[in-house]
């Protein structure tokens, strides 16, 4: 059964330094999320991204994060410069249609720590 | 804003047994989506049942089944016969029918099956 999967499942880091987050999303999925989770609280909506663009992002998104589908397959979440509060499982999501139905499958999370 | 509230942390139960998680939520919308989302432990996050909010019937899926209350804002979830693969964290979340595409989660319930 086709997943989405997440790349690296555990990535340590030094705080102000760049992170990439990798995801490959289901292959006919058109629509892709990313969400994360800070020890101990909720999973949160960061950005959904479609045809190229964001879509829609939450005030957590701000200019320290950036997406990109590079080449068609990969779907990427940059933090330009980590902060410790940055730490948190990201997890990735993808959906074959739009809205509020279409289900949404996720990945198993990439665990940023950022020290 | 909308939020999602999960009351119960943790809950365990019986193989064979019946358990009921609930869920409750705020919103000012009248249409919206409502949904469980499943997450075994270093797996990813799978939808178990989903209900729109205009359909007065509750949702079932084979085994697990909704209770939802719209007035109440309550939607609760009934697993029957329990089984151990049951075991996970599970996550209420809630879903606008127009606009906004995220997805609202609760902090979840971590459920034991206890064989």
């Amino acid at each position: 059964e086709p997943e989405v999967t997440q790349t690296p499942s555990h990535q340590v880091t030094q705080m102000g330094q760049e992170v990439i987050l990798r995801c490959v999303p289901i292959s006919n999925h058109l629509y892709f999320y990313w969400y994360r989770q800070i020890l101990g609280q909720k999973v949160e909506f960061l950005v959904s991204f479609y045809n190229n663009e964001i879509s829609e992002k939450s005030e957590i998104f701000d200019d320290q994060f950036s997406v990109e589908r590079p080449d068609g397959s990969n779907f990427t979440l940059k933090i330009r410069s980590t902060k410790l509060e940055d730490s948190a499982m990201y997890f990735c999501a993808s959906s074959l249609t739009r809205g509020t139905t279409g289900e949404l499958f996720f990945g198993e999370g990439s665990r940023l720590t950022v020290l | 804003a909308q939020t999602v509230t999960q009351s119960q942390p943790e809950m365990s139960v019986q193989e064979a047994e019946t358990v009921t998680l609930s869920c409750t939520y705020d919103t000012s919308e009248s249409d919206y989506y409502l949904f469980w989302y499943k997450q075994p432990p270093s797996r990813q996050m799978i939808l178990v049942i989903r209900q729109e909010a205009y359909k007065q019937q509750n949702a079932t899926e084979n085994r697990f089944s909704v209770n939802f209350q719209k007035a109440a804002k309550s939607f609760s979830l009934k697993i029957s016969d329990s089984q151990l693969g049951d075991a996970a964290m599970y996550f209420c979340a809630y879903r606008s029918q127009g606009g906004s595409e995220k997805l609202v989660f609760g902090k979840g319930t971590k459920l034991t099956v206890n064989p």
